[in-house]
């Protein structure tokens, strides 16, 4: 079964414009979890989808936005980039709703640098 | 909200035992789950308990003590290729959205 599919692999742009991330979850998996993880740095949660719908998002301002479509894929946009949102984008998608006991399964991430 | 604390860095030699520590404040606790990934990789899940107790999967086990908000990753046997970084993470009340520790980066050295 195909894993988690993250694009682009890498990503360069211009402090100011805006990034599209895209992320297609595990076959049969629901809900889509997004997360920053700078250089050295641990995972910060950014949204999760279930269903279509926002379930949560953390502590980000609104430029950092999504959505998930009906085929469960998922998008991240981040507008007016800043030089500090350059990281290592990791999208998950689990089997159940919360997916603490069957854990998540992770992209390989799109690398984004702001310069 | 919520915190979890780990060490930042282990160092241990082949074949070795190392234990990952890691504490947790978060209200409605409902598990902690461990992660690994290498460097320049993606994290992947390792284990998850929601009682007290050892979970045990090959050379790895881990431990949880809910009185204690505590618990722990266990490597035995330790390889070469178990030099990681292994995070811990729980799940808040409300969020259902797992919040990750910073990460402990193991060494292990010939």
């Amino acid at each position: 079964e195909a894993g988690v599919t993250q694009s682009p692999t890498h990503l360069i742009k211009t402090r100011g414009q805006q990034a599209t991330l895209r992320c297609s979850p595990i076959s049969g998996h629901t809900s889509v979890y997004w997360y920053q993880q700078a250089l050295g740095l641990g995972l910060q949660f950014l949204l999760w989808y279930d269903e279509g719908e926002e379930r949560n998002r953390g502590n980000f301002p609104p430029r950092f936005s999504g959505r998930q479509f009906p085929n469960y894929s998922s998008e991240l946009n981040v507008n007016a980039l800043e030089l500090e949102d350059s990281a290592l984008y990791l999208c998950a998608s689990s089997l159940e709703s919360g997916g603490a006991g069957y854990g998540y399964t992770f992209g390989s991430g799109t690398r984004l640098t702001v310069v | 909200g919520q915190s979890l604390e780990q060490p930042s860095e282990v160092t241990a030699v082949e074949g070795a035992i190392v234990q990952i520590n890691c504490t947790y404040q978060t209200s409605g606790f409902y598990g902690l789950s461990w992660y690994q990934q290498h460097d320049g990789g993606a994290p992947t899940f390792l284990s998850y308990n929601a009682l007290d107790g050892l979970e045990e999967t090959g050379r790895f086990s881990s431990f949880l003590s809910r009185s204690d908000s505590y618990g722990y990753l266990l490597l035995q046997e330790l390889q070469m290729k178990d030099s990681a970084s292994y995070f811990c993470a729980v799940r808040e009340a409300g969020r259902r959205a797992l919040t990750f520790g910073s990460g402990t980066r193991l060494q292990v050295q010939p």
